[in-house]
């Protein structure tokens, strides 16, 4: 199975200042990666699939670089809004999988 | 507008069945991949099972042999059949559609799994 891992675990950020959030795969996943948003009682958004490509909505602040087996994704100038947990997931093999998750704190 | 409405959670002992039901409107389960994801009580997201064209279907090695997952075309619904049930299948139980990546998500339904 294809481990997904993500880093670090909880990330403290000021409003304004640029996060970079990372996820690995253990095998090549070519861009076959996506980014979700969870916040607190919601279900996850999709934030950027393709490894770099914005869903439909999502501000310009997101921004997704990668491709085989490491990935990155940076919010370019922190909002409170975007407290809330990152998953990333590859979907270039099944069974799919997800990282355990970033916590963006505030 | 896309929208997909989950329900069938609650309460359930060990070893007990439950079936959830995903209810889409705005677009079609049978020309789409719609998926189940779950997630522990304070936990991380877990993928759970997918149906796709063809009927195709596939499940995490967790809950394969245990779970099945089946749509109805005609009311647009997908199914998640829950047998054999585990303290550690309790979860908020998701359903989203897409291919691969997932861009539409139901609100999700809990199911609790204890005697």
């Amino acid at each position: 199975e294809l481990v997904m891992t993500q880093s670090p675990a909880t990330l403290s950020v000021s409003p304004g200042e640029r996060a970079t959030l990372s996820c690995r795969a253990t095998q090549r996943i070519s861009s076959n990666l996506a980014w979700y948003q969870q916040k607190p009682g919601q279900a996850p958004r999709l934030l950027i699939y393709g490894g770099s490509t914005r869903a439909s909505g999502i501000p310009v602040r997101f921004s997704g670089s990668g491709y085989g087996t490491d990935f990155t994704l940076t919010i370019s100038s922190l909002q409170s809004e975007d407290l809330a947990v990152y998953y990333c997931q590859q979907y270039n093999s099944w069974p799919l999988t997800l990282g355990g998750g970033t916590k963006v704190e505030i | 507008e896309m929208l997909l409405v989950e329900s069938g959670g609650g309460l359930i002992q060990p070893g007990g069945s439950l079936r959830l039901s995903c209810v889409a409107s705005g677009l079609s389960v049978n020309s789409n991949y719609v998926t189940w994801v779950r997630q522990a009580p304070g936990k991380g997201l877990e993928w759970v099972s997918v149906i796709y064209t063809g009927d195709n279907t596939y499940h995490a090695d967790s809950v394969k042999g245990r779970f099945s997952i089946s749509r109805d075309n005609a009311k647009n619904t997908v199914y998640l059949q829950m047998n054999s049930l585990r303290v550690e299948d309790t979860a908020v139980y998701y359903c989203a559609s897409g291919i691969g990546f997932y861009d539409y998500w139901g609100q999700g339904t809990l199911v609790t799994v204890s005697s």
